[in-house]
């Protein structure tokens, strides 16, 4: 069955970085995009964008542009989204999702979430 | 960028009746070439990841019990949920994906009356 498992929580400084990593099993990992989303405490969703495993092509919201960049590591499974210039705002439960199928189709999956918390 | 708005915002319902959600799109989310809305509905339950129930604005996804139905085209969607069990108390959500970035309406809660 497919499977998504997200590296655990974070504590930063403003102005760090934070790198969440999302390890697929259950699929093969370069056939479906993955999305990665957040969510603030007590708040909606919202997309920060996806990456195509198998070609590594990236699309992000304009929102997250300059700050936000997704990786991954095929040899592993692994998608990786890392925020830099953190704030007090980026505080959330950060989520990799993938799509449901080999086309786009809507995000079918999601892994636990990892809370990044910002904070001086 | 496409809103996606939904009412209400909060909805208590007794048992057993039905259970109605909205959303609303700011353009439309129908791909001409396929006629497929590209709307999909989440149920989100506190500490957990949302949980997929209907893509292409009316396919249920395997697993999801009947009672949820997704309706709608172009730019005015619902989910129904005909008999409302207990389990079904969760935050709900639209989300578009017919363009990028893809956005999700702001959430319904329902509740138990």
């Amino acid at each position: 069955q497919v499977q998504l498992v997200q590296s655990g929580a974070e504590v930063k400084k403003p102005g760090a970085s934070v790198k969440v990593s999302c390890k697929a099993s259950g699929y093969t990992f370069t056939d479906y995009y993955m999305h990665w989303v957040r969510q603030a405490p007590g708040q909606g969703l919202e997309w920060m964008g996806w990456i195509n495993p198998n070609s590594g092509d990236t699309n992000y919201a304009q929102k997250f542009q300059g700050r936000v960049t997704m990786t991954r590591d095929t040899s592993i499974s692994t998608a990786y989204m890392e925020l830099s210039r953190l704030r007090s705002d980026d505080t959330a439960v950060y989520y990799c999702a993938r799509e449901r199928a080999t086309v786009t189709s809507g995000v079918g999956y999601w892994g636990q979430g990892t809370l990044v918390t910002v904070s001086s | 960028d496409i809103v996606m708005t939904q009412s209400p915002d909060s909805l208590a319902v007794s048992l057993g009746e039905r259970a109605t959600i909205n959303c609303k799109s700011s353009q439309s989310v129908l791909y001409s070439s396929n006629n497929k809305n590209y709307l999909a509905w989440y149920q989100q339950k506190p500490g957990q990841p949302p949980k997929l129930l209907i893509y292409w604005a009316s396919t249920r996804e395997s697993g999801v019990p009947d009672r949820f139905t997704g309706s709608g085209s172009g730019t005015d969607f619902t989910l129904t949920i005909s008999s409302l069990q207990a389990e079904d108390v969760s935050v709900y959500y639209c989300h578009q994906y017919y363009s990028t970035p893809y956005t999700f309406g702001q959430g319904t809660k329902l509740e138990i009356k």
